[in-house]
C-alpha cells in the first residue's frame, strides 16, 4: 500500500539556518503531496502542496520539489526562526491521506 | 470565518462512559474525516464520510461509531470509553476527498479515560 517515509527527528537547528526535512513516499499512480505544520496544542495546517511531477509548492518560504524520478518531497527553508519551531509532516494526497510520522524542529535563538 | 470547530477541547473519562465529540465546518466541503494521534502512531483514520449521507471506516474504528449529521456535522461517539482510547481526535474536511484536496483540520479535542 501508500505510505510515507520522513526523518523523525527531532531536528534542533539555530536561527537562521538552513532546513531540510527528507520525505520519500511509495504509491500507485500519481498522488499529490502535501507538507503539514502542527504547533503546540494547535491542529494540523496546510503549510504547501504540489499536485504533479516538478511542481514546487512554496508558502512562508518554505519550498518543496515533487521529484518522481526520485519519489521524494523534501521541505527546505533557507533561514529558520524561533517560529518555525513545531511538527511538521508529509502526506499523500487521495481520497484517504496517508502521513509521515511527523518531524519535531526546535529553533533555538 | 471559523473553518473546522470541535467540542470539546479537553475531557476526562472514566473506563466504561460514553459521550460524543462533535464536529462543524463552515466551508461547505463535502468530505469529512476523523482522526487520532498518538505519540509513536502518527495519525490514524477512524471514520470518514465522503459525502452527506454516507460513511466508512479507516484504519483503527474499533471502539468508534460516527454520524454524519448533515453536510456540515460529523459526530465520533465513544460507546464503552477504554483506556486505550486516550488520545488527541481531530476532525478534519476537505471540498472534494480527491487527490488534490487538502484537509483541513480542526484544533482537536484531548481525551483522557481512566
Amino acid at each position: 500500500g501508500d505510505s510515507v517515509t520522513q526523518m523523525e527527528g527531532p531536528v534542533t537547528l539555530s536561527e537562521e539556518a538552513f532546513l531540510t526535512i527528507n520525505c520519500t513516499y511509495t504509491a500507485t499512480g500519481y498522488p499529490s503531496l502535501f507538507w503539514y505544520v502542527q504547533y503546540p496544542g494547535e491542529g494540523l495546517q496546510l503549510l504547501l502542496k504540489a499536485t504533479k511531477a516538478d511542481d514546487k509548492g512554496s508558502n512562508k518560504g518554505f519550498e518543496a520539489t515533487y521529484r518522481k524520478e526520485t519519489t521524494s518531497f523534501h521541505l527546505e527553508k533557507g533561514s529558520v526562526q524561533v517560529s518555525d519551531s513545531a511538527v511538521y509532516f508529509c502526506a499523500l494526497g487521495g481520497q484517504n491521506f496517508v502521513f509521515g510520522p511527523g518531524t519535531r524542529l526546535s529553533v533555538l535563538p | 470565518n471559523a473553518g473546522v470547530t470541535q467540542t470539546p477541547k479537553f475531557q476526562v473519562l472514566k473506563t466504561g462512559q460514553s459521550m460524543t465529540l462533535q464536529c462543524a465546518q463552515d466551508m461547505n466541503h463535502n468530505s469529512m474525516y476523523w482522526y487520532r494521534q498518538d505519540p509513536g502512531m502518527g495519525l490514524r483514520l477512524i471514520y470518514y464520510s465522503a459525502s452527506e449521507g454516507t460513511t466508512d471506516k479507516g484504519e483503527v474504528p474499533n471502539g468508534y461509531n460516527v454520524s454524519r449529521l448533515n453536510k456540515r456535522e460529523f459526530s465520533l461517539r465513544l460507546e464503552s470509553a477504554a483506556p486505550s482510547q486516550t488520545s488527541v481526535y481531530f476532525c478534519a474536511s476537505s471540498e472534494a476527498g480527491g487527490r488534490n484536496s487538502p484537509l483541513h483540520f480542526g484544533n482537536g479535542t484531548r481525551l483522557t479515560v481512566t
